[in-house]
């Protein structure tokens, strides 16, 4: 079954540690979003891409970074430079840009910072 | 002030009760999204909307684009319909999404 899939479910940073969230999509879909979610507020964007081997910032992309270098794949890094990451993380996709269709999430990562 | 807001935050109901979510946006749109989110976080795509009605079995989500106006209803509530329920639009073109904060519905047996 194609779809979305995202690991870590759980994940347990300290201070000042970098930690890679992974997603990976067997849609053969062009885009692909991050999302954080904080209790009581909307999705925000963290980062998307619409192309292997280019991204652009969402509204929040301070403390992150991603790559894609293949279409299937694009991980999070939620880096030291992050000043409150603990969060819900969702990674999302569609076949191109967010008006052509479908949009499928993964499960999503909770970051807790110790 | 979020451009796209939806009303109202939370909602419980009687199983069986009509349910009515509304979602308004103050700038143009391509699209519009209704999602749903369950407990455990997953978000799953229940419509993509441009113009007038969509159904599948007992949701049904419709769009006023001249009013900026959407709704998602749900016929003949169930106790499994309780989740977050959050619609994102397409402000234009391939700009990414904007969300709502969500409607959090509780459907009581």
């Amino acid at each position: 079954d194609g779809g979305i899939t995202q690991s870590p479910k759980y994940l347990f940073r300290k201070e000042g540690q970098n930690v890679t969230l992974s997603c990976e999509q067997n849609l053969n879909h062009d885009a692909m979003y991050w999302y954080r979610q904080d209790p009581g507020q909307g999705l925000r964007l963290i980062y998307y891409s619409q192309i292997v081997n280019d991204f652009q910032k969402g509204d929040i992309a301070e403390g992150y970074s991603v790559s894609r270098e293949k279409k299937e794949s694009f991980p999070l890094t939620v880096t030291s430079a992050q000043k409150n990451p603990t969060a819900f993380y969702l990674c999302a996709s569609s076949l191109e840009g967010p008006d052509t269709g479908e949009l499928f999430f993964g499960e999503g990562s909770r970051l807790t910072v110790l | 002030k979020n451009e796209v807001e939806q009303s109202p935050q939370n909602l419980t109901a009687q199983e069986g009760e009509f349910i009515t979510i509304n979602c308004s946006y103050s700038v143009g749109i391509s699209a519009l999204h209704w999602l749903q989110q369950h407990p455990g976080g997953g978000i799953v795509s229940l419509f993509m909307l441009s113009s007038g009605k969509k159904k599948h079995g007992r949701l049904i989500a419709t769009i006023n684009i001249q009013e900026k106006h959407s709704s998602l209803h749900i016929t003949a509530s169930h106790p499994r319909d309780s989740a977050v329920y959050i619609c994102a639009a397409v402000l234009s073109g391939n700009t990414p999404l904007v969300f709502g904060k969500g409607t959090r519905l509780s459907v009581i047996a």
